[in-house]
């Protein structure tokens, strides 16, 4: 029961363009969420995160937007670059401190020069 | 000076053999995790400890036991390895009261 999903697979967005990934969730107790990104052959890395009672967070290129009434996130990378290509994971955390993170099955962005 | 690392980064192995995966961070963090990639892609959880103690264990086969020697280090013993075992194996650590999670590279598990 994947309780944070990540409807599309993949994504390509011209370079310079918003590269917009999306996420859902189930749990209504979520409070906390992560997004990582992967590239081949090594571990996720920390990007960005929101607490639930903020509905944006920015950090340079990237923004991230909650829905909570939605159970939705998405986050936006503005102007892409192609380095930016990689998998994105959204994650969730019901608890601070729970250390228990759901992720999603990740989304391929691909940024084309 | 890498974070979180893990070895074997790759780990080829026959149906039936036990094998081991080591982690350690070099972070001072308390809590450390073990997750499993599937070839879904699907990121979850396996294991937590915090201080050397177990606090999440999910639905796991008891063929694998989760190992930490000290604060710095959990080790992943797998039993009698099944064809089902193949996958990424991760490890992570993370500060207290943090949620977020510092991830090892993974090592790669094939099962013939």
């Amino acid at each position: 029961d994947q309780q944070v999903k990540q409807n599309s697979p993949s994504l390509s967005v011209q370079e310079g363009r918003i590269s917009i990934l999306n996420c859902d969730y189930t749990n209504s107790m979520f409070d906390y969420f992560l997004w990582y990104k992967k590239y081949p052959a090594e571990g996720p890395t920390f990007l960005i995160s929101i607490s639930s009672i903020k509905d944006k967070n920015e950090d340079g290129r990237f923004t991230v937007f909650l829905n909570k009434s939605a159970k939705h996130l998405s986050l936006h990378i503005v102007p892409s670059q192609p380095g930016d290509s990689a998998v994105y994971f959204c994650a969730a955390s019901a608890l601070i401190g729970a250390n228990n993170l759901f992720f999603g099955t990740g989304t391929r962005l691909t940024v084309i020069p | 000076d890498t974070a979180v690392s893990q070895t074997p980064k790759y780990l080829v192995t026959q149906m039936g053999n036990d094998k081991s995966i080591k982690c350690e961070q070099n972070l001072g963090h308390d809590t450390m995790y073990w997750y499993k990639q599937d070839s879904k892609k699907f990121l979850k959880i396996m294991f937590s400890y915090n201080n050397k103690e177990l606090i999440i264990n999910e639905t796991v086969p008891n063929r694998f036991s989760p190992k930490s020697p000290d604060k710095a280090h959990l080790n992943l013993h797998i039993n009698s390895l099944e064809l089902g075992d193949s996958a990424v194996y991760f490890c992570a650590s993370s500060p207290p009261l943090q949620e977020t999670q510092y991830f090892g590279p993974g090592t790669r598990l094939l099962v013939l």
